[in-house]
């Protein structure tokens, strides 16, 4: 069965500090996508970037980066000199993929991290 | 802007009642979600919908009721047979009829059942 788990469920840093965000996953299929999404207070979820099973290539987007390790399941998000705006809840998320119309498409996402980031 | 309305922000409901949630999109995506969220938990798929006039059940759809009558709307009909309907639902499109790709969501709607 597919599962996300995200171990850290809050996270206090001070502004300016980096913190790891960890999501471990497990899942029985070669081709998957795994997402990462920000909900900030006001409720909807953002989505931060999207990562396919044949591309373990690091990315970088500014003080965000990820880093996606098949061999440990594992796909980190890294937020370099933290600022207040950065408190939220942070899922993790994984898909299969879909091709045909009628199966089941969901996300299976893990239960979030609250980051909070103080002045 | 295009984006994804939910209505209302904020929903209190009497135990046997029904209660309808809106979600309307603009954005001319396929595919249509809602998601239910507890405190502390992640997201469950509650029904979702690859096209108009057409929906799957997701994880948890006992107690809940949906329709697609049109590409733009997918309102979620809470039923008194959901046992512990009190919590944070998130409506979410999706350009693709998959979900390969990225899901945009609405602000959410909280209920609760007094």
């Amino acid at each position: 069965a597919q599962k996300v788990t995200q171990a850290q469920t809050e996270i206090s840093v001070v502004e300016k500090e980096d913190v790891t965000l960890d999501c471990v996953y497990e899942t029985r299929d070669t081709t998957y996508y795994l997402f990462w999404y920000k909900q900030p207070p006001s409720g909807e979820l953002v989505f931060l970037i999207r990562r396919n099973s044949f591309d373990e290539q690091n990315e970088i987007s500014g003080r965000y980066s990820w880093n996606f390790q098949k061999s440990t399941s594992s796909f980190n998000f890294t937020i370099t000199a933290s600022q207040v705006v950065d408190s939220a809840v942070y899922f993790c998320a994984l898909s299969d993929l879909i091709f045909l119309r009628g199966s089941q498409g969901n996300l299976i996402f893990g239960k979030g991290t609250k980051l909070s980031v103080k002045p | 802007d295009g984006g994804i309305t939910q209505s209302p922000k904020y929903l209190f409901r009497k135990e046997g009642q029904n209660v309808t949630l809106s979600c309307e999109q603009n954005l001319n995506h396929d595919a249509m979600y809602w998601y239910r969220q507890d405190p502390g938990q992640g997201l469950r798929l509650i029904y979702y919908s690859q096209i108009v006039n057409d929906f799957q059940k997701g994880d948890i759809a006992e107690g809940y009721s949906v329709s697609r009558e049109k590409k733009e709307s997918f309102p979620l009909t809470v039923t008194s047979a959901q046992k512990n309907p009190t919590a944070f639902y998130l409506c979410a499109s999706n350009p693709r009829a998959d979900v390969t790709g990225e899901l945009f969501f609405g602000e959410g709607s909280r209920l609760t059942v007094l």
